[in-house]
This record gives structure tokens, sequence and C-alpha cells, in this order.
């Protein structure tokens, strides 16, 4: 049972340009949302983070949309930079469950 | 910058024998989490420990697991008679408190179990 779903395993994007990954969740109790950088080898870092309450929430070069209607949310990077090539994954909590579930993640590579 | 460490890196171990995964959270963090990835596959939520007891745990989280945090720093997965599938990441997360939802995850161990 996914309750949170990247449908895309891989993108690739051009440096200079606009990396957009998407997530889909299908539990409506979800009222937070994060997005994680993995490299390989190492730990999920945390990226950015978006409260139910919000729609967007931006911090430099990254901005998280939530449209919480669709039950969709998705992460900007702009511009992207090759530093940025990882796994990203999305992940969902609701208010009262202490875990994080997790997206399968979608590995960006940024081609110089 | 605080960080969760974990040791060892990296485990490899007999099947039927017993591993124990060593993590230290970030020292003010109340809530502790064990999460792992099998190769190519998501990171899944195994168990939260909050309070000196277990709060949330996972289908995948069974009798062969179990989890305890020995002392003021070190929280520890003990898996008892490990099998080929329990090949994976292990990674160990923190999280401050109730205020603040974002976890924060230790580099991992890769176990391997031939």
């Amino acid at each position: 049972d996914q309750q949170v779903k990247q449908n895309s395993p891989s993108l690739s994007v051009q440096e200079g340009r606009i990396s957009i990954l998407n997530c889909d969740y299908t539990n409506s109790m979800f009222d937070y949302f994060l997005w994680y950088k993995k490299y390989p080898a190492e730990g999920p870092t945390f990226l950015i983070s978006i409260s139910s309450i919000k729609d967007k929430n931006e911090d430099g070069r990254f901005t998280v949309f939530l449209n919480k209607s669709a039950k969709h949310l998705s992460l900007h990077i702009v511009p992207s930079q090759p530093g940025d090539s990882a796994v990203y994954f999305c992940a969902a909590s609701q208010t009262g469950a202490n875990n994080l579930f997790f997206g399968t993640g979608t590995r960006l590579t940024v081609i110089p | 910058e605080p960080e969760v460490t974990q040791t060892p890196s990296h485990q490899v171990t007999q099947m039927g024998q017993e591993v124990i995964l060593r993590c230290v959270p970030i020292s003010n963090h109340l809530y502790f989490y064990w999460y792992r990835q099998i190769l190519g596959q998501k990171v899944e939520f195994l168990v939260s420990f909050y309070n000196n007891e277990i709060s949330e745990k996972s289908e995948i989280f069974d009798d062969q697991f179990s989890v305890e945090r020995p002392d003021g720093s070190n929280f520890t997965l003990k898996i008892r008679s490990t099998k080929l599938e329990d090949s994976a990441m292990y990674f160990c997360a923190s999280r401050k408190d109730t205020l603040f939802r974002e976890a924060f995850f230790g580099q991992g161990t890769r176990l391997t179990v031939v």
C-alpha cells in the first residue's frame, strides 16, 4: 500500500534550467510534507518542507508547491546545478503519528 | 553542526547470526527512528521510539527486531537471527520534538547477510 508515490524514477535536466520533481499521496490525513535529497552511500538529507496550511514554501533555489485538492506536491529547483544530481525523496506525515512515509525517489541528473 | 552518527558503516554477517547496529542521535532530540532501504527500493519505516519505549512500528519490525536506548546517547537496533532478505541500508534518524516534523538521518549502515 503505497501512500506516497513518485511516478518518475528519473529525470535529466540541463544545467541552469528548472527541475520539477513530482509527488502524489493518497492519505488525506497527511498534513506535513518534506523533501529529502540523497547521495549514494549517504543518508537522506532534509531539504525543504511544507505544512498543509500553505500552498508554497520557498528556500533559495528550492520551492515546494502543494495542491491539497489534487493530493499532489512538487519540488522546483531553479536554476539546476550539477551538484543537485542526487535521488530526491518525497515524504509525508500526519499529526499524531511519529513516522514519515517515503516515496520511492526520483533520480535527478543535471547535465553540465 | 549536530548530526546523527551510525556505526559501523558496513557490517557483513552470516545468516542466522545476531547483529547490533548503533546510532548516536542528535543530543537534544526526543524521537528516534530506524528506517531501511533495500537496494533499489524505497526508504521503509521500521520503528519509532519515544520516552524509552516504542511508539510505532511497521509490519517489517517483527519479533526478530528490537530497539534499545541503553544509555543517554546510544540508540541500537538488534536483529536476532539475520536472514538474507535483511540485507539493506539501515538508517537511524532523530527528531527534536513534536513541534518539529523534520527528521535528520545518519549516513547509514550497510548490512550484508551472507
